[in-house]
């Protein structure tokens, strides 16, 4: 069955440094990726979409670029803030095994410092 | 706003009982989902709905149930053969077309056995 695989946490950075959360996933057939964020005590919000090889999404500076041959949706920031505190989830949806259903990672929790 | 709201935000549930999780939407999606989230763990699909009156199990569903008599309303019943039912529940509501279909989540409500 499809699987995502995250880097495990926590990260912990000091503001302005770079970001990388690593994700990389198995699956059947050709699925869209999606990284979400979760803030303490709240639900997941998009963060970012891609849908087929080479895409690349983008949102509050946030990058992650869908790459087919490394079956792999890395997501980078180039300067964090404190602000950027959270928990990142790397999911897949939209391949045979899980029409319209999101398969997640673990996530992984950033903790940014002034 | 448009948007997806849960109730109660925290629920406090004696063993043996029953419990009931709201979930309403105002987005005119016409798919949703129930979801479970553990410390530490990412999200596991419990139930979904793709159409009013429908609805399939997810990965996770012994314990619990659901219906979809309305398309704004998926209410999530927690039962007393959920073994250790106490986790963070988030529902997520989708247009339902499919892949690459983005899902949308509410603010989720913490359940706790005492």
């Amino acid at each position: 069955g499809d699987s995502v695989t995250q880097m495990e946490g926590p990260v912990t950075l000091s503001e302005e440094a770079f970001l990388t959360i690593n994700c990389t996933y198995t699956a059947t057939g050709y699925p869209s990726l999606f990284w979400y964020v979760q803030y303490p005590g709240e639900g997941l919000q998009l963060l970012l979409k891609a849908t087929k090889a080479d895409d690349k999404g983008s949102n509050k500076g946030f990058e992650a670029t869908y790459r087919k041959e490394t079956t792999s949706f890395h997501l980078e920031k180039g300067s964090v803030q404190v602000s950027d505190s959270a928990v990142y989830f790397c999911a897949l949806s939209g391949t045979t095994d899980s029409w319209g259903k999101l398969q997640f990672g673990a996530g992984t929790q950033v903790v940014v410092t002034p | 706003d448009g948007g997806i709201t849960q109730s109660p935000k925290y629920l406090f549930r004696k063993e043996g009982q029953n419990v009931t999780l709201s979930c309403e939407q105002n987005l005119n999606h016409d798919a949703m989902y129930w979801y479970r989230q553990d410390p530490g763990q990412g999200l596991r699909l419990i139930y979904y709905s793709q159409i009013v009156n429908d609805f399939q199990k997810g990965d996770i569903a012994e314990g619990y149930s659901v219906s979809r008599e309305k398309k704004e309303s998926f209410p999530l019943t927690v039962t007393s053969a959920q073994k250790n039912p106490t986790a963070f529940y988030l529902c997520a509501s989708s247009m339902g077309q499919g892949f690459s279909d983005t899902q949308y989540f509410g603010p989720g409500t913490r359940l706790t056995v005492l």
